[in-house]
This record gives C-alpha cells, sequence and structure tokens, in this order.
C-alpha cells in the first residue's frame, strides 16, 4: 500500500512565524498535492508537483509555498503564519488514473 | 470537471446495506467517477473508482447508470466503522495529474 506520512498530526505556531509542513510518500508517484480542509469550505487545493522541483499553484496559493527537492518528499512552507491559515492540511499523492492516497493530515493552529 | 451532487446525510442499520447515491448529469466522456471518505480528524480514503463498468472491491462495489448520469456507492454490510462523510468526485482520466475537486459529500450515520 502507498503510504503518505505528514510529520505532525499537531502543531501550535505563533503569528509571523515561518512554518514547514513535511509530506514523504513511499511510491513511485510523480504527482503530490497540498489542501486546507475547513469547516463548511471542503477541501482546497493549495499546491501541487507533477515532477522534482516543479509545482504549479491551485485554488489558493497566496500566504504559502511549496518545495520539491526529492520525487518522495513535498514540503509546504507558510513563509508567515497568519491566523486565518489555521486549519488542517493534507497532503495527497497520485499516479495516473489511480486513486489519491491522502496522509493523516496535520492540524495547525495559529495564535 | 463534472460537478457531483450528493445528499448531505444518511442513515443506516448496522449489517444492513448502505446505497450512497451520486447524481453526475454533466460527466464527459473521459471522466471517471471516484468514491473516497473521510472518518473525522482523518485524511480521506479512497474506495472505488470506475468508467462505465460497475466495479467491486474488498471495501464497496460502484455501480454507474448506462448513460453514466449517476452512481451508488453500496457498502454491502455496513458497520459502525463505516460512519463517515463519503465524497463521490468525478475526474479526467488520462492526465498526468489530475486535481480533486471535493463537495460536501454525504454524512453517513450506521446505527447499531
Amino acid at each position: 500500500d502507498v503510504k503518505v506520512t505528514q510529520s505532525s498530526r499537531y502543531l501550535v505556531k505563533r503569528t509571523g512565524e515561518k512554518v514547514f509542513l513535511e509530506c514523504v510518500q513511499d511510491m513511485d508517484h510523480e504527482n503530490m498535492f497540498w489542501y486546507r480542509q475547513d469547516p463548511g469550505l471542503g477541501l482546497r487545493l493549495i499546491y501541487f508537483s507533477y515532477d522534482v522541483k516543479m509545482k504549479e499553484k491551485g485554488d489558493i496559493p497566496e500566504g504559502y509555498s511549496v518545495s520539491r527537492e526529492k520525487k518522495e518528499r513535498f514540503s509546504l512552507i507558510l513563509e508567515s503564519a497568519s491566523t486565518n491559515q489555521t486549519s488542517m492540511y493534507l497532503c495527497a499523492t497520485t499516479g495516473d488514473r489511480s486513486g489519491y492516497t491522502f496522509g493523516s493530515g496535520t492540524r495547525l493552529t495559529v495564535v | 470537471d463534472a460537478k457531483t451532487t450528493q445528499p448531505p446525510s444518511m442513515d443506516c442499520a448496522e449489517g444492513r446495506a448502505a446505497n450512497l447515491p451520486c447524481n453526475h448529469s454533466t460527466i464527459s466522456g473521459n471522466e471517471y467517477v471516484y468514491w473516497y471518505r473521510q472518518i473525522h480528524s482523518q485524511g480521506p480514503q479512497y474506495i472505488i473508482h470506475g468508467l462505465k463498468n460497475n466495479e467491486t472491491n474488498e471495501m464497496a462495489s460502484l455501480i454507474i447508470t448506462e448513460d453514466r448520469k449517476s452512481s451508488t456507492l453500496i457498502l454491502p454490510h455496513a458497520t459502525l466503522r463505516d460512519t463517515a462523510v463519503y465524497y463521490c468526485i468525478v475526474r479526467a482520466g488520462g492526465t498526468s495529474y489530475g486535481k480533486l475537486t471535493f463537495g460536501q459529500g454525504t454524512i453517513l450515520t450506521v446505527h447499531p
């Protein structure tokens, strides 16, 4: 089974901090995604990557950046955390037509 | 990607079949139907997907109508652990990447 591992389940950060969310997948999938999930808004795509060093903006990229230096690792960076970035962050990977595999999520609270 | 419509909530008795409907009337020929579920505080879990034929795996069955405008996910013997939000999604196949657009889904509650 494909496994997607997110480095933290819960994080509490202060406003203005730089925050790194790490995601590692153990299958040789090219495509990786970062979503955030908020009550009433569903899952919204932040960034995705379909190859090493490649990245594409999703629907809500503002305030975020990403890094894909290795195929198995896709990092989400909050350059200067703000309270409106308090959310559940979900990393996912997929092959071409295969289903997505999601990580367990990181619940980030910015205070 | 085509939009999907699901009932906001459904109930099911433990041990009975749970049939979750989904309408996707604007689906195009190269779009697959995917089902995911999300148990509280966890990431979504892939269940099954199909193009036009019915599909079955160890988790569920997927019935797609002949015109492909709707589908039904069947959990044959629902258990309490099947209580979750179920998402029906359509996504173009054959692309090197495919963004998933999640709607609000159906909250399935399985009762003892």
